[in-house]
């Protein structure tokens, strides 16, 4: 069974805190992206990898940060965790490009800021 | 840019009942169009999916088709199930590079 896991389902942390949120996929996909999910909002990208050690910002980048240092796993960033970042974050890979491509998403990291 | 507006929700009903959730869009060219659902405690999973103008794409009971003169894509379900219970995203792909633009997503709860 194909699969994108992350690593936690839910994470407590402080205001100011360093903050990683970990990706897998196991299906040997090129791209990869980190959405975060809020109410009334519904996905917004924060960053997406076409490729090892390539990263672009997506719609909404600002305190966050990337990491992809191998190929099936990308990593998402907050420098110092804000109240405002409080979120469900989903990880979600695709096998090519074209615009008809299929994501696969993991089942999220619900992410409470204090 | 691109953009997906998604009928204001909560949809409840009936078991059995007929579902229709509107979703238009805004893009430049000739988008893919996707519907998306997420289960309880589940990330999103592909429901269905159109990628040229007039093509129906079909899952599980559910329709869409991608009308173009419209600029719409609407979920439809004849006869739906307390399993069927989830938010519903409706999401276009402008071009390569496969970013998906997301609609505001919608919550159907079916009762028994």
């Amino acid at each position: 069974d194909v699969k994108v896991t992350q690593s936690s389902r839910y994470l407590v942390k402080r205001t100011g805190e360093k903050v990683f949120l970990e990706c897998v996929q196991d299906m040997d996909h090129e791209n990869m992206f980190w959405y975060r999910q809020d109410p009334g909002l519904g996905l917004r990208l924060i960053y997406f990898s076409y490729d090892v050690k390539m990263k672009e910002k997506g719609d909404i980048p600002e305190g966050y940060s990337v990491s992809r240092e191998k190929k099936e796993r990308f990593s998402l960033i907050l420098e110092s965790a804000s109240t405002n970042q409080t979120s469900m974050y989903l990880c979600a890979s695709t096998r090519g490009r074209s615009a008809w491509e299929k994501l696969f998403f993991g089942s999220g990291t619900q992410l409470s800021v204090l | 840019g691109n953009s997906v507006t998604q009928m204001e929700g909560p949809v409840t009903l009936s078991e059995e009942a007929f579902l229709t959730i509107n979703c238009t869009y805004t893009a430049t060219g000739y988008p893919s169009l996707f519907w998306y659902v997420q289960y309880p405690g589940e990330g999103l999973q592909l429901l269905l999916k159109a990628t040229k103008a007039d093509d129906k794409g079909s899952n599980k009971g559910f329709e869409a088709t991608y009308r173009k003169e419209t600029t719409s894509f609407h979920l439809e379900k004849g006869s739906v199930q307390v399993s069927d219970s989830a938010v519903y995203f409706c999401a276009l792909s402008g071009g390569a590079n496969s970013k998906l633009t997301f609609g505001k997503g919608i919550t159907l709860s079916v009762r028994p």
